[in-house]
């Protein structure tokens, strides 16, 4: 099935500080997912991008998509101790965008 | 609209026994998965559906049955439980070939012993 490694694992940032987490695969994608799942919650989707190239913001939270496909970034502007959590990105098995592998996640800790 | 409906939300089971996690969206999504989450190894995929009567395996199938009857329900059947199978049981919906991606339950922390 699909693979996507993501990085880091862990990080701890002093709030106000900026934070990008990495996904990358060895293979092109047809899309790539983001989530957010606060602490003991469930994941809750935050974006999704298709096109080579692509950038897409949301407040504080700028997406970016390779443009070889092969690759994807999420990166937040001056972190909020509202940013803590773990962040996923999710990539689709062969054309359906049903079928999701998810990366490990990076694991966000806001030191206020 | 209540989104997607995980029952129970906590569950201990004996090795051994069997037991069916519950999970209805009323959403009309197509697309239903179960996925497993265990510390460091991210989200799972055990089984998913593309819609009713249509099931097929995931990532970790071995263990888990599931089938798909209707629309709404996407029930997930612990054969035997095993120590191996505790864990946190996420149910997810979404439409078909969405730019909104899934929506997920709240989960089902389960611990066999």
């Amino acid at each position: 099935g699909q693979q996507v490694m993501q990085i880091p694992q862990y990080q701890h940032v002093q709030e106000g500080e900026d934070f990008t987490t990495y996904c990358n695969s060895s293979t092109t994608l047809s899309n790539i997912q983001w989530y957010k799942q606060r602490p003991g919650g469930h994941p809750v989707f935050l974006i999704q991008l298709v096109k080579s190239g692509e950038v897409k913001k949301q407040k504080r939270l700028t997406f970016q998509f390779g443009e070889a496909k092969k690759n994807s970034s999420l990166h937040i502007t001056a972190t909020q101790t509202t940013d803590v959590g773990t962040y996923f990105c999710a990539v689709a098995g062969g054309t359906s965008y049903g079928k999701l592998t998810f990366g490990q996640g990076t694991i966000l800790t806001v030191h206020p | 609209n209540a989104g997607v409906t995980q029952t129970p939300k906590f569950q201990v089971l004996k090795t051994g026994q069997s037991m069916t996690l519950q999970c209805a969206q009323d959403m009309n999504h197509e697309y239903m998965s179960w996925y497993r989450q265990d510390p460091g190894m991210g989200l799972r995929l055990i089984h998913y559906s593309v819609g009713a009567g249509i099931t097929d395996q995931g990532e970790v199938p071995n263990g888990y049955n599931v089938s798909r009857s209707t629309t709404e329900d996407f029930p997930l059947r612990l054969l035997s439980a095993a120590p191996s199978q505790t864990s946190v049981y996420f149910c997810a919906s979404m439409f078909w070939d969405s730019p909104d991606g899934y929506t997920f339950g709240s989960g089902t922390r389960l611990t066999v012993v």
